[in-house]
């Protein structure tokens, strides 16, 4: 079956204690990207990458870092997490250029 | 002002009617996306649009590139087509979305 599988789905941390937010997708696409959802403001690109060792910013990267070092893999990376990145996060993956776009199924992130 | 508008924000319907959602955008876009999300949270791509119409089951959407408008329609609306409803458009280059603030659906049986 086609997917992009998140982990973890929900996770309460404490500001300033580094996590990692796993995305993998199993359809061979070249684009991968990572999204955060808040009320008020939808969604809103963090990073994307148009294929291995490829990654630019979106509109709100500041916080995150990521990483493309295998094409199925697309990791999302808070160094020093702060209640501001409270937010539910998606990615998102396809295979390059005008084609549909598939989601994961997000990941409730609270920072206290 | 917001580069990707919607509208309405939130529509109430009854089983049965039929349902428009617009979307107008200010910026050169490659192509339109319309997603469903529903009250779990999960997203799901209706259509990939850039140009003319297409159709899948009871959804449409449609696009006109000159007046930079698109359209999704529900017709026979049911319940379970309750979500929120975004469109995204994906700029010149094929590289960065940006999405609409979304059109809350009800549909009441």
């Amino acid at each position: 079956e086609a997917q992009v599988t998140q982990n973890p789905r929900y996770l309460i941390t404490v500001t300033g204690k580094k996590l990692t937010v796993t995305c993998s997708q199993n359809m061979n696409h070249e684009y991968m990207s990572w999204y955060r959802q808040d009320p008020g403001l939808g969604l809103r690109q963090i990073y994307y990458s148009m294929n291995v060792e490829v990654t630019d910013k979106g509109d709100v990267p500041e916080g995150y870092k990521v990483s493309r070092k295998e094409k199925r893999n697309f990791p999302l990376i808070l160094e020093s997490p702060s209640p501001n990145q409270t937010s539910l996060y998606f990615c998102a993956s396809r295979p390059g250029y005008g084609n549909t776009i598939y989601f994961g199924e997000g990941s409730w992130l609270t920072v206290v | 002002k917001n580069e990707v508008e919607q509208s309405p924000q939130n529509l109430t319907a009854q089983e049965g009617e039929f349902i428009t959602i617009n979307c107008s955008y200010s910026v050169g876009i490659s192509a339109l996306h319309w997603l469903q999300q529903h009250p779990g949270g999960g997203i799901v791509s209706l259509f990939m649009l850039s140009s003319g119409k297409k159709k899948h089951g009871r959804l449409i959407a449609t696009i006109n590139i000159q007046e930079k408008h698109s359209s999704l329609h529900i017709t026979a609306s049911h319940p379970r087509d309750s979500a929120v409803y975004i469109c995204a458009g994906l700029d010149n280059y094929g590289q960065n979305f940006v999405f609409g603030p979304g059109t809350r659906l009800s549909v009441l049986p």
